[in-house]
């Protein structure tokens, strides 16, 4: 069955350090990625995708992921935490043919220390 | 460009009522989804339109949530009767699609339901 795994349900870091946030799929074929940030009360904004090409890829407010095929994995990162980080984050894939369900992982709380 | 529009925001009502969800996707995009948010937990899908038909309602619990989208358009999502673990955030999207596929979602801001 496809699915997203988020494994970490919580990350604490301190403002200005770095951050990288873990996915994990399970797909016949490389499915489409995105990263997807919730803050309270809000909608969800898409960070970053990936579709093909570039495995690397940089999205909106400084966040970048990078695609590994072999570890079926889509990490984010962020070199510099800022204290407006702290939301919930959320991978999602789509099979990238035939019917193109979006799955979400269970998402990621940040927590942000001064 | 306007955004995904989606109304009430916030609604409250007793076990048993009946509530309806209203969704506004962006202009031309083709397909629209409806969305679950427990608390706590990542966005479940309910139902997938593509115009104005149904591409994918199998997490819909169809004995009391029912969805439609008649002028490929605008979207309603209601629940009839309503149960307490019915409270959770609803979620709308939309997106286009190119070269015959489906681009990334578009979210609305949600209706936040709280049943009683």
């Amino acid at each position: 069955a496809q699915s997203v795994t988020q494994p970490d349900i919580h990350i604490t870091v301190s403002e200005g350090a770095s951050l990288e946030l873990r996915c994990n799929y399970s797909y016949g074929a490389t499915p489409y990625l995105f990263w997807y940030v919730q803050s309270p009360g809000q909608g969800l904004q898409l960070l970053l995708k990936y579709f093909s090409g570039d495995t690397l890829v940089q999205g909106i407010k400084g966040f970048e992921a990078e695609f590994k095929r072999s570890q079926s994995s889509f990490n984010l990162r962020k070199p510099s935490v800022h204290w407006s980080d702290a939301a919930e984050y959320f991978c999602a894939a789509k099979s990238s043919g035939g019917s193109y369900i979006p799955t979400f992982g269970r998402g990621t709380s940040l927590i942000v220390h001064p | 460009e306007a955004g995904v529009a989606q109304s009430p925001r916030y609604k409250i009502i007793e076990k048993r009522q009946s509530v309806a969800f209203w969704c506004n996707p962006i202009s031309g995009h083709a397909t629209l989804y409806w969305y679950q948010q427990i608390l706590g937990q990542g966005p479940k899908l309910l139902i997938q339109f593509q115009n104005n038909g149904v591409v994918d309602d199998s997490q819909l619990p169809k004995d009391r949530f029912s969805a439609e989208r008649l002028k490929g358009v605008d979207s309603t999502l209601k629940i009839q009767p309503a149960k307490l673990e019915d409270s959770a955030v609803y979620l709308c999207a939309s997106s286009s699609r190119a070269r015959g596929r489906d681009t990334e979602a578009f979210f609305g801001q949600g209706t936040r339901l709280t049943v009683v």
